[in-house]
C-alpha cells in the first residue's frame, strides 16, 4: 500500500462546478500537505499549502486537512477551463530529511468543459 | 525570472546507448531532486541531493542510473545502458532548505521526455 493515495480519475466537470479532490495518507508524521497543478507536458508548480490540520483559502481554491482522519482535500469553486490540469497532493514531515522530501499522490486528471 | 532548466527537452535512443540529462537548479537553491514520472507509477523520487552531497538515491535502479552534482550549477542523471521501460519524463526539481523546520517548496523543471525504442 502507498503512503499517499489519490483517485486518478478522470474527472470531468462543466465550467463553474465546485470540484473536489482528495488524498489519503498512511503516515501520521507527515505535518506539510501540498497541492501541485501540472499542465500537460509541463513540470508540477506548487498551487498552495497547509501547515497541519485546518483550512487554508486562496481565491477559488480552498485547501483542507483532517489529521484525524488522514485525509486531505482541495476545494475549486467556479472552475474554469483554465484550471484543467492534474493535481498531485504532496507531503512532508520535519523529519523527512534533511532535503526535506516529498512524498506525492499519483495525481488526479481534471477537465472542466467550457 | 527564476527557474529550474532542464536538457534535453526531448531524447528519443536505441535500448543499450547511454542517456544523459541534465539540470540546472535555481540560483541560490541547496536542494535537488530528480524524478521519474509514468502513467502507471506516477511521480517517483529517483535521487536527491543537499549541498551537492548526495542523500539518497535508494528510488533508482543502481546498476544502471547514475545521479552526480559536479558543481553547485549542475546536476545530471545518467542511465547507461537505457532499456525500453526507462521510458518516461524525467523532472529535476530544486528547493532551498534552511535550518531543521519550516516549508520548503521545490520547483520543478520542465522535464526530459525519454524514449527508449
Amino acid at each position: 500500500q502507498k503512503e499517499v493515495e489519490q483517485d486518478p480519475g478522470p474527472l470531468s466537470v462543466p465550467e463553474g462546478a465546485i470540484v473536489s479532490l482528495n488524498c489519503t495518507y498512511s503516515n501520521s508524521a507527515f505535518q506539510y500537505f501540498m497541492w501541485y497543478r501540472q499542465y500537460s507536458r509541463k513540470g508540477p508548480e506548487l498551487l498552495m499549502y497547509t501547515y497541519s490540520s485546518g483550512n487554508k483559502e486562496d481565491g477559488r481554491f480552498t485547501a483542507q486537512v483532517d489529521k484525524s482522519s488522514k485525509y486531505i482535500s482541495l476545494f475549486i469553486r467556479d472552475s474554469q477551463p483554465s484550471d484543467s490540469a492534474t493535481y498531485l497532493c504532496a507531503m512532508s514531515s520535519i523529519s523527512s530529511g534533511s532535503a526535506r522530501q516529498l512524498t506525492f499522490g499519483s495525481g488526479t486528471q481534471l477537465t472542466v468543459l467550457p | 525570472d527564476a527557474r529550474v532548466t532542464q536538457t534535453p527537452r526531448h531524447k528519443v535512443t536505441e535500448m543499450g546507448q547511454e542517456v544523459t540529462m541534465r539540470c540546472q537548479p535555481i540560483l541560490g537553491h541547496n536542494t535537488v531532486f530528480w524524478y521519474r514520472q509514468t502513467m502507471m507509477q506516477g511521480l517517483e523520487l529517483l535521487a536527491y541531493f543537499r549541498n551537492r552531497a548526495p542523500l539518497d538515491d535508494s528510488g533508482m535502479p543502481k546498476d544502471r542510473f547514475s545521479a552526480e552534482m559536479p558543481d553547485a550549477t549542475l546536476a545530471t542523471l545518467k542511465i547507461q545502458p537505457s532499456e525500453p521501460r526507462d521510458s518516461a519524463v524525467y523532472f529535476c526539481a530544486s528547493g532551498l532548505v534552511i535550518g531543521t523546520g519550516g516549508f520548503n517548496e521545490q520547483f520543478f523543471g520542465p522535464g526530459t521526455r525519454l524514449t527508449v525504442l
